[in-house]
């Protein structure tokens, strides 16, 4: 047990659709980073949030977007979504920015058809 | 090439067998993470290290700066350590306090019985 919970699970989009993601933190992690693991890969770096300012990004196009709230849960939104969105996404929080451990949720499995 | 390597990508052990997986980067980093994920997603943090061994149970892991390397050792391995073993490398992005975490692919370890 991690203290960081995802939410859904799985989910099943169409092409084009959009899509919100969902990560609740540990009490206290100001620090939340989101990442894509397609199958067989080890995750990429979307982006981190740092008391609900982005705080770094990776090379993913801008439909990719996020929100980090004061109670420590936080989103992944993601618009258009594209066949090769379909990946696990995981978000992982730390108490805070520098080489702290990691803390990660257990993704949401993401389909898109 | 990427910024960072693993090896094996798989291994199968028996039960009672010393593993070993290997992990080079090719940038300076000031933090290397050993994570483990299950079939299913989660992911646990088994280590973080910027410097020397850390030994938890039957884990130990070492890195060494200059060579730019690291190694995830499991002694008197059993079936339940099958899982894939990921290292990641924390990474301060260009400027101002940005980290960011860039995995390795993965070693996918199955320990037969």
């Amino acid at each position: 047990e991690t203290g960081v919970t995802q939410s859904p699970t799985h989910l099943i989009k169409t092409r084009g659709q959009q899509v919100t993601l969902r990560c609740s933190s540990q009490s206290g992690h100001n620090t939340v980073s989101w990442y894509q693991q397609a199958l067989g890969q080890g995750p990429q770096f979307i982006f981190q949030y740092y008391r609900e300012e982005e705080n770094g990004r990776g090379n993913f196009p801008p439909r990719f977007s996020g929100l980090q709230f004061p109670n420590y849960s936080s989103e992944l939104n993601v618009n258009a979504l594209e066949l090769d969105d379909s990946a696990l996404y995981l978000c992982a929080s730390s108490a805070d920015l520098i080489a702290d451990t990691q803390y990660f949720g257990p993704g949401t499995r993401l389909t898109v058809l | 090439k990427n910024e960072v390597e693993q090896s094996p990508q798989n291994l199968t052990a028996q039960e009672g067998e010393f593993i070993t997986i290997n992990c080079s980067y090719s940038v300076g980093i000031s933090a290397l993470h050993w994570l483990q994920q299950h079939p299913g997603g989660g992911i646990v943090s088994l280590f973080m290290l910027s410097s020397g061994k850390k030994k938890h149970g039957r884990l130990i892991a070492t890195i060494n700066i200059q060579e730019k390397h690291s190694s995830l050792h499991i002694t008197a391995s059993h079936p339940r350590d099958s899982a894939v073993y990921i290292c990641a490398v924390m990474v301060r992005r260009s400027g101002g306090s940005n980290y960011k975490l860039t995995f390795g692919k993965g070693t996918l370890l199955t320990v037969n019985p």
